[in-house]
């Protein structure tokens, strides 16, 4: 059984620019949630994606945006970078065909916006 | 989500009984307590969770009051590795986790 991955680990970006991160999710995993962890503060719920479809949203404005692919693994997007948008973006993957599912967590991509 | 408190940090001596509290006075009936803890620099890992009932797994213990209004994450015989920001989340079917500050938990040798 593999865990959740995410690429690319680092990457540098220009105010202004786009940039795409993905995540594979966990083998039998259905859903895929996005978070963006900035220095020395706690996860910020983006979105989640179940069966391809978005199922909720944070507080995070539309530039932010995602898919989630039939094989379940998704991708993020920030168009229009800003400096603030520097941060540890996380995903997980889980499963919301019970009443509780725990989220299995990649290592992250950290991007850095100059 | 319900909204939980806990200390900022915390020490344990190596080979101690770690408690972890967390408040957690508006969770509804339906919302599970979740525990899951973030290693500097790496993405967080579930830890254990619970309804109504304790709970206790490979990695911990999890004691829930009978009112559900707080509850506490209980690491055995903590070791140097168990050094880490633990964060108590309440949280529904959706499951979509709200992070506070978390506790920083500090294990001295």
């Amino acid at each position: 059984e593999t865990g959740v991955t995410q690429s690319p680990t680092h990457l540098i970006k220009t105010r202004g620019q786009q940039v795409t991160l993905r995540c594979s999710s966990q083998s039998g995993h259905n859903t895929v949630s996005w978070y963006q962890q900035a220095l020395g503060q706690g996860p910020q719920f983006i979105f989640q994606y179940y069966r391809e479809e978005e199922n909720g949203r944070g507080n995070f404005p539309p530039r932010f945006s995602g898919l989630q692919f039939p094989n379940y693994s998704s991708e993020l997007n920030v168009n229009a970078l800003e400096l603030d948008d520097s941060a540890l973006y996380l995903c997980a993957s889980s499963t919301l065909d019970r009443a509780y599912n725990e989220q299995f967590f990649g290592p992250g991509t950290r991007l850095t916006v100059l | 989500d319900a909204k939980t408190t806990q200390p900022t940090s915390m020490d344990c001596a190596e080979g101690r009984a770690a408690n972890l509290p967390c408040n957690h006075s508006t969770i509804s009936g339906n919302e599970y307590v979740y525990w899951y803890r973030q290693i500097h620099s790496q993405g967080p890992q579930y830890i254990i969770h619970g309804l109504k009932n304790n709970e206790t797994n490979e990695m911990a213990s999890l004691i829930i009051t009978e009112d559900r209004k707080s509850s506490t994450l209980i690491l055995p015989h903590a070791t140097l590795r168990d050094t880490a920001v633990y964060y108590c989340i309440g949280s529904g079917a959706g499951n979509m986790l709200t992070f506070g500050g978390g506790t920083r938990l500090m294990v001295k040798p």
